[in-house]
């Protein structure tokens, strides 16, 4: 069935360095893909998407890489900051009502 | 910026009583979701709507029925909680007219089933 799963459950970077979180994607008819970040005790907050139509989205010190091929998607954040410690869902979208999220990645942020 | 309010953000009830939480948003937006959230599962769809008195079910629907008579508010109604109820749920309207998967969540409500 459809699936969206991550690499790793958890992420440890240095404050300073760039954080790379991947995720692994199954439906091929999917047409948006998208990144949430989730605080603790808080909802998912969108941070930013990717149509199946483009290959790399920049936005404010992130950008979205999408690899059709080998159906992947990751999610680089530059310069991570304290702040950015986080649980971080991929999710997959077909354009419909139906959006499937992943499991999450827990970035963890070293001072 | 989208205004989602849920209430109650916590409840504690017991197996086989009825629970309803509400969803409330402020900005006229015509799709609305609900989802539970649990660990290793990530977000799952329960049910959702296009339009007042228009809804349909999500992945993990049984067990719950939604209602909206007016388009600020979608309720979630468990008939009869059980112990597999136990979850934090959010409500999210989707912020695209396309339903791209751009979802606007509100804080999540806890609900504990005893």
């Amino acid at each position: 069935g459809e699936s969206v799963g991550l690499h790793l459950p958890t992420l440890s970077v240095q404050e300073g360095d760039n954080s790379i979180i991947n995720c692994a994607y199954s439906n091929s008819a999917s047409d948006y893909f998208i990144w949430y970040k989730q605080e603790s005790g808080k909802g998912p907050q969108f941070i930013i998407d990717i149509r199946s139509n483009m290959d790399k989205r920049q936005g404010q010190r992130v950008t979205v890489l999408l690899n059709k091929t080998v159906k992947h998607l990751s999610l680089q954040i530059a310069a991570t900051q304290p702040g950015d410690s986080a649980v971080y869902f991929c999710a997959e979208n077909t354009g419909g009502f139906k959006t499937i999220f992943g499991a999450g990645t827990r970035l963890f942020v070293k001072a | 910026d989208a205004g989602i309010t849920q209430s109650p953000r916590h409840k504690v009830t017991e197996t086989g009583t009825p629970v309803t939480l509400r969803c409330h948003q402020t900005e006229n937006h015509r799709y609305m979701y609900w989802y539970r959230q649990d660990p290793g599962h990530g977000l799952r769809l329960i049910h959702y709507s296009y339009g007042v008195k228009d809804t349909d079910k999500g992945e993990v629907s049984d067990g719950y029925s939604v209602s909206r008579s007016k388009t600020e508010d979608f309720l979630l109604t468990l008939e009869s909680a059980t112990s597999s109820q136990t979850s934090v749920y959010f409500c999210a309207i989707s912020l695209s007219v396309l339903n791209t998967g751009e979802l606007f969540f509100g804080e999540g409500s806890r609900l504990t089933v005893l």
